[in-house]
């Protein structure tokens, strides 16, 4: 039982147009979403993160939607960058777990394009 | 800042030793240490969470007496794999939490695993 989904396994885009990756989850008790950013053979860094109480988060280039009544989060990368191309994983935090237990996508490969 | 190492980064070994891996959070006092896994092209899988002084809460299907986690210190916990097998080859990654009110884990770099 997968709940959290990214159905794209990879997506490719040309340097400095908008990168948009999404995510979906199926339960409606997740409070509490991140976007992390892997390369090969490393750890996952964290990204940008969004509570279910907003909608939208910024930070800088990057900036998360949720969208609750869908069960969708996207990740949107303006304008993109070759030093984007990475693994970026959508996961979703369960409440009432000590320390904060996170489900994670199944990850999608971006690739920037110079 | 929030850093997490993981020692070694990688290892060989034969099939039927034990390998310790460590996780360290080097500039903050983690009361909740996470074990992930992750096959190549996949998610990351959570075996267990750790709690410091107290016993690890393992994931379905992940095997406890396999999987050994100590959690002794605020800024240690380590993970042992016993008598392992090539099936248990893989990238082990921790995660720690500041405690529970914050919401990010911190990821140490990952220890590839290899059993010949």
């Amino acid at each position: 039982d997968q709940q959290v989904k990214q159905n794209s396994p990879s997506l490719s885009v040309q340097e400095g147009r908008i990168s948009i990756l999404n995510c979906d989850y199926t339960n409606s008790m997740f409070d509490y979403f991140l976007w992390y950013k892997k390369y090969p053979a490393e750890g996952p860094t964290f990204l940008i993160s969004i509570s279910s109480i907003k909608d939208k988060n910024e930070d800088g280039r990057f900036t998360v939607f949720l969208n609750k009544s869908a069960k969708h989060l996207s990740l949107h990368i303006v304008p993109s960058q070759p030093g984007d191309s990475a693994v970026y994983f959508c996961a979703a935090k369960v409440p009432g777990t000590q320390g904060g237990k996170l489900i994670f996508g199944q990850g999608t490969e971006l690739s920037v394009k110079p | 800042g929030a850093v997490v190492s993981q020692h070694p980064s990688w290892v060989i070994c034969k099939s039927g030793t034990s390998v310790k891996i460590e996780c360290r959070s080097l500039d903050f006092q983690a009361t909740t240490m996470f074990w992930y896994r992750q096959f190549p092209k996949q998610s990351l899988m959570l075996m267990a969470t750790s709690n410091e002084g107290s016993k690890a809460t393992y994931e379905q299907g992940v095997e406890k007496d396999k999987f050994l986690i100590n959690h002794a210190s605020l800024t240690l916990s380590t993970l042992t794999v016993t008598s392992a097998h090539p099936e248990d080859s893989s990238f082990y990654i921790c995660s720690a939490s500041k405690g529970p009110y914050y919401n990010e884990q911190f990821f140490g770099p990952g220890t590839r695993l290899t059993v010949l």
